[in-house]
């Protein structure tokens, strides 16, 4: 059972245009979200996290909005960079009672110049 | 500097072979995670521990075991019975083991010979 879902496995975006990925789950006790960026063969880095009593964290280029409702996500990036290049994984997890972080398959981004 | 070392980058097993994978970390983190990536699904937990001499199965064990005999140590053995061990293997640490953010190593590239 996929409690979190990425569906789209890459995305192709101009230089300079908006970045937006998305993430779906299906857990509604999740009450924190994060993102990580990976490049091939290194470990994933934390990008930018949000708690569920918010709707929106922002930092710097990098934006997360969560739906609550919808049991949606997603991580805007603007401008994008070719840089930004990588694969992107959101993770959900529950505060309360020292739960895991759970994985979505991850979204291969491609910024094309 | 601090950070989670993996070691080795590369390790190629041999048909009934076990192979340990090392993971060292100087963050003094409580806990430590095992994650193995494919491609397309993801980062899934194989093993985590939250504190030293104790350590819990995660998605998916099956094949593989650990040890946390030290704080800054959390060795993970792919044993002869795993028999799909080729696979990206991620170490990761943090505080609490919840909501905090996981620091990752490296990663180490397992294949079959």
């Amino acid at each position: 059972d996929q409690q979190v879902k990425q569906n789209s496995p890459s995305l192709s975006v101009q230089e300079g245009r908006i970045s937006i990925l998305n993430c779906d789950y299906t857990n509604s006790m999740f009450d924190y979200f994060l993102w990580y960026k990976k490049y091939p063969a290194e470990g994933p880095t934390f990008l930018i996290s949000i708690s569920s009593i918010k709707d929106k964290n922002e930092d710097g280029r990098f934006t997360v909005f969560l739906n609550k409702s919808a049991k949606h996500l997603s991580l805007h990036i603007v401008p994008s960079q070719p840089g930004d290049s990588a694969v992107y994984f959101c993770a959900a997890t529950r505060i309360q009672g020292a739960q895991k972080l759970v994985f979505g398959q991850g979204t291969r981004l491609t910024i094309n110049p | 500097d601090g950070g989670i070392t993996q070691s080795p980058k590369y390790l190629f097993r041999k048909e009934g072979q076990n192979v340990t994978l090392s993971c060292e970390q100087n963050l003094n983190h409580d806990a430590m995670y095992w994650y193995r990536q494919d491609p397309g699904q993801g980062l899934r937990l194989i093993y985590y521990s939250q504190i030293v001499n104790d350590f819990q199965k995660g998605d998916i064990a099956e094949g593989y075991s650990v040890s946390r005999e030290k704080k800054e140590s959390f060795p993970l053995t792919v044993t002869s019975a795993q028999k799909n061990p080729t696979a990206f293997y991620l170490c990761a640490s943090n505080n609490h083991g919840a909501g905090e953010k996981l620091f990752f190593g490296s990663g180490t590239q397992l294949s079959v010979l």
